[in-house]
């Protein structure tokens, strides 16, 4: 079975640029959220997505967005690029919308450098 | 605010030693205790996860402590060995949502 896909891996932007990163999770999975992971903040929720809907949001500015597709893969968006949005950004599906007895899994991230 | 506090920030254990990496929460309303590891270059993998209506669960030698009123929880890895060295994550949800809330993490190097 295969596991979550993120394409990108690797993708240098220039600020004030926009990027687009892709997503596909577990088969069957049909949540879907994305991290970011920084050495300074961490790891921080942006959102998550069930069957096409946001479902949760985390505390980010709206240069960040997303969506999800009829087949659970999602997309997320950053534009207006600024130095800070250099970080890995992960995805990671689960079966539902609760990780309730779903466990979580990761993919191996879209690392963005921004200069 | 980070709603999960970790410690340490690094470890060093000698191989075949125990390691032990705590993690403390506030929110009252998180249920799900789980604990990832990470190598460089890779995603978060689950290890192993807890639910507060146990004290302790055990897979391998990875087990988990888990404290209630203390709004506490631990790692333990016995038997530590050098495949082991990278960094864990501790986390916490709440039912109802798919959010996890990580704690800063823990580098640990096991010394052969």
């Amino acid at each position: 079975k295969a596991g979550v896909t993120q394409t990108p891996r690797y993708l240098i932007k220039t600020r004030g640029q926009q990027v687009t990163l892709s997503c596909s999770p577990i088969s069957g999975h049909r949540s879907v959220s994305w991290y970011q992971q920084t050495p300074g903040q961490g790891l921080q929720f942006l959102f998550e997505y069930f069957s096409e809907t946001q479902r949760n949001k985390g505390n980010f500015p709206g240069r960040f967005s997303g969506r999800q597709f009829s087949n659970s893969r999602s997309e997320m968006n950053v534009s207006t690029l600024e130095l800070g949005d250099s970080a890995l950004y992960l995805c990671a599906s689960s079966l539902g919308a609760s990780y309730s007895g779903n466990t979580i899994y990761f993919g191996e991230g879209s690392w963005l450098t921004v200069v | 605010q980070q709603q999960v506090k970790q410690s340490p920030q690094s470890l060093i254990v000698q191989k075949g030693g125990i390691s032990i990496i705590n993690c403390a929460y506030e929110n009252t309303a998180f249920d799900y205790f789980p604990w990832y590891q990470q190598f460089p270059g890779k995603g978060p993998a689950l290890l192993i996860a807890i639910r507060p209506d146990v004290s302790e669960k055990k897979e391998g030698r990875f087990t988990i402590s888990f404290n209630k009123s203390a709004k506490q929880f631990s790692l333990h890895i016995m038997d530590s060995q050098p495949g082991d060295s990278a960094t864990y994550f501790c986390a916490a949800a709440q039912t109802g949502a798919n959010n996890l809330f990580f704690g800063t993490g823990t580098r640990l190097t096991v010394i052969p």
